[in-house]
């Protein structure tokens, strides 16, 4: 079974610029999460996807970061216009359903740099 | 939300020894699962192990969810072990990592 697939995996920008990430959940995986993860820390959640449908987007910081899932497959995150502070790895899982009590699959990453 | 302590944040091993990890988190739980992020920064999952216990190879792991703690335990440990362990745990949504075990096994 082919995992979480995600592009680029490196990606380095100067601020003010824009950027886009690309993922492809794991087949029939229904929910697909974008998470940010600073130097030092644990991945953090940004938005949560229930088929094509927003479940959580609480931290997603909506005046320069948005996301889509088209069809309830594939997702593009964006990040317009980039900070300094958006330097970090983002990461794309997905699971069968939606809910705490699933287990979550993890891609390899995108590792964004903004200069 | 639920708050998730790992310790040691630390550890250092020669090849061949054993260690435990631990994971205290703060709240009722419906979800916990231990990873390994390699030094490329793949997240692997070990277990998915909200209560009970489990093993896989080397690696064993036991949540006692009564008690709001979880264990990781990996013996002869390898150099290729080497790199973060998170805890994450989720009561009815949102996963929520530790900040993470970073492990360093020297040969």
């Amino acid at each position: 079974e082919a995992g979480v697939a995600q592009s680029p995996r490196y990606k380095i920008i100067e601020k003010r610029q824009s950027v886009a990430f690309w993922c492809n959940p794991i087949s029939g995986h229904a929910t697909l999460y974008w998470y940010q993860q600073i130097l030092g820390q644990g991945p953090k959640l940004l938005i949560q996807f229930q088929n094509n449908g927003v479940v959580d987007d609480s931290q997603l910081p909506k005046d320069r970061f948005s996301a889509e899932r088209l069809k309830g497959v594939d997702s593009t995150l964006k990040i317009q216009p980039a900070k300094l502070e958006d330097s970090a790895v983002y990461l794309c899982a997905s699971s069968h359903q939606s809910g705490g009590w699933v287990e979550q699959y993890f891609g390899p990453g995108t590792r964004l740099t903004v200069t | 939300g639920i708050q998730v302590e790992q310790s040691p944040p630390d550890l250092i091993l020669q090849e061949g020894a054993n260690s435990t990890l631990r994971c205290n988190f703060s709240d009722s739980v419906n979800n916990l699962q231990w990873f390994h992020q390699n030094p490329w920064g793949q997240l692997i999952n070990l277990f998915y192990i909200p209560s009970g216990t489990k093993q896989n190879g080397r690696l064993s792991a036991t949540t006692v969810a009564t008690e709001r703690y979880s264990l990781l335990y990996i013996s002869s440990s390898q150099t290729t072990d080497s790199g973060v362990y998170f805890c994450a745990v989720s009561g009815y949504s949102t996963l929520t990592f530790g900040k993470g075990t970073m492990l360093l096994v020297s040969p």
